[in-house]
Order: C-alpha cells, then sequence, then structure tokens
C-alpha cells in the first residue's frame, strides 16, 4: 500500500501569512493527489485535485503543486475561517491513502 | 443539490453486525463510483471501500477485507455498508461519499456521517 506521510502534523500562523503543508507518497502516484479541509465538528471538503487543480468554489488563495511523490498545499494570505485540518489523499492505487492530517490554527 | 443522507448507525457489541445505508440525491447516482470513509473519534481519515458506478468493481482497505461489503441498489439510490465481526477498532464515524468520476478516484461531496460504536 502507498503510505501518505504530511509535515508538519500542526502549525500555528498569523493572518495574512502564507502557510505551506507537505504530503510525501512511498511511491510515484503521477498527479493523483486530492486535498481536503476539514473544520472542527464538520465533514471534509475537496479543497483540489489532480494535485493542482482548484475545486468549484474554492478561493484562490488555496494552491497546490507536485508530482511523483511530493505535493504541497499553500495558502497564500491565511485567513480566520481557514483554521482546520487539511488531508492530502492519493487516488493512483487502491487502497487509498490518507495523509495523518495538518492542524492549522491562528496565532 | 447534492445529498448524501447516511443511517443506520448505533451501538453494537463485538462480533456482531451492522448494515449502514445512504440515500444519494442531487446527482445521477447511477454514473457515479461511491464511497465510504471513516473517522475514528479524534483521529484521521480512513478510506474503507470504494464501489464502480454500476457495482462490478468493489475494494476494500485491508483493515475491513472479509469482514465488510459494500454494494449499491440503483433503483433505490442508496449505498450500503454491511459491517460483520465489528470490534472496538471499528469505532467511528462513517462517511458516504460521492466519486468525481464513474469509477474510483477522490471524492467531490460527504454525507454528515453517521456514528458506529462498538462496546460491550
Amino acid at each position: 500500500d502507498i503510505q501518505m506521510t504530511q509535515s508538519p502534523s500542526s502549525l500555528s500562523a498569523s493572518v495574512g501569512d502564507r502557510v505551506t503543508i507537505t504530503c510525501r507518497a512511498s511511491q510515484g502516484i503521477s498527479n493523483y493527489l486530492a486535498w481536503y479541509q476539514q473544520k472542527s465538528g464538520k465533514v471534509p471538503e475537496l479543497l483540489i485535485y489532480g494535485s493542482s487543480t482548484l475545486q468549484s468554489g474554492v478561493p484562490s488563495r488555496f494552491s497546490g503543486r507536485g508530482s511523483g511523490t511530493e505535493f504541497t498545499l499553500t495558502i497564500s494570505g491565511l485567513q480566520p475561517e481557514d483554521v482546520a485540518t487539511y488531508y492530502c489523499q492519493e487516488y493512483r492505487t487502491v487502497p487509498y491513502t490518507f495523509g495523518q492530517g495538518t492542524k492549522v490554527e491562528i496565532e | 443539490q447534492v445529498q448524501l443522507v447516511e443511517s443506520g448507525g448505533g451501538v453494537v457489541q463485538p462480533g456482531r453486525s451492522l448494515r449502514l445505508s445512504c440515500a444519494a440525491s442531487g446527482f445521477r447516482f447511477s454514473t457515479s463510483g461511491m464511497h465510504w470513509v471513516r473517522q475514528a473519534p479524534g483521529k484521521g481519515l480512513e478510506w474503507v471501500a470504494g464501489i464502480s458506478y454500476d457495482g462490478s468493481d468493489k475494494h476494500y482497505a485491508d483493515s475491513v477485507k472479509g469482514r465488510f461489503t459494500i454494494s449499491r441498489d440503483i433503483s433505490k439510490n442508496t449505498l450500503y455498508l454491511q459491517m460483520n465481526s465489528l470490534s472496538a477498532e471499528d469505532t467511528a464515524v462513517y462517511f458516504c461519499a460521492k466519486d468525481r468520476g464513474v469509477l474510483l478516484t477522490f471524492f467531490d461531496y460527504w454525507g454528515l456521517g453517521a456514528l458506529v460504536t462498538v462496546s460491550s
């Protein structure tokens, strides 16, 4: 099975900061990577798929890039409503796996 | 709009069975792959099982293979998860999730989830 490793596991930043989360795959997955946002007590929401394609309705301050084994999610200008846990997910091969999550907080 | 409504959760004793249902509406159920994803209390997301649009292709996480069965009834627009031989490790909120495509890829809509608690 493919293992997905996210870093950091948590971070705290100020409003307006640029925040980057990294996701590494244990083997190459091309661009078969999605990112989800889960706010506390809420259902996960799709942010990005295909490594860099923004889901409809997602603010443009979110961006993704990467291919193969290393991927990043960047929030350009952190907003209070971005406080959440973010998960990457590979869909190159079943069984699909998620990263362990990165909790983003405001300083 | 897309709606996914899970039901069938509850408290069950170890070793017993439970069946979850997910009623789908607002999209063409017959042409969408579907999944179950779970989240144990305070933990991350774990993909459990997925089924292709026509039910011909099914896949499972290693942790549930041989115990859980995913199925769908297109006439009822409903997804199911039959869970047998439950253990405490299966305690989680179970989300029904719609696939973006006809086969199995990623999840563009999620239900609110059904809580399954395995406890004696």
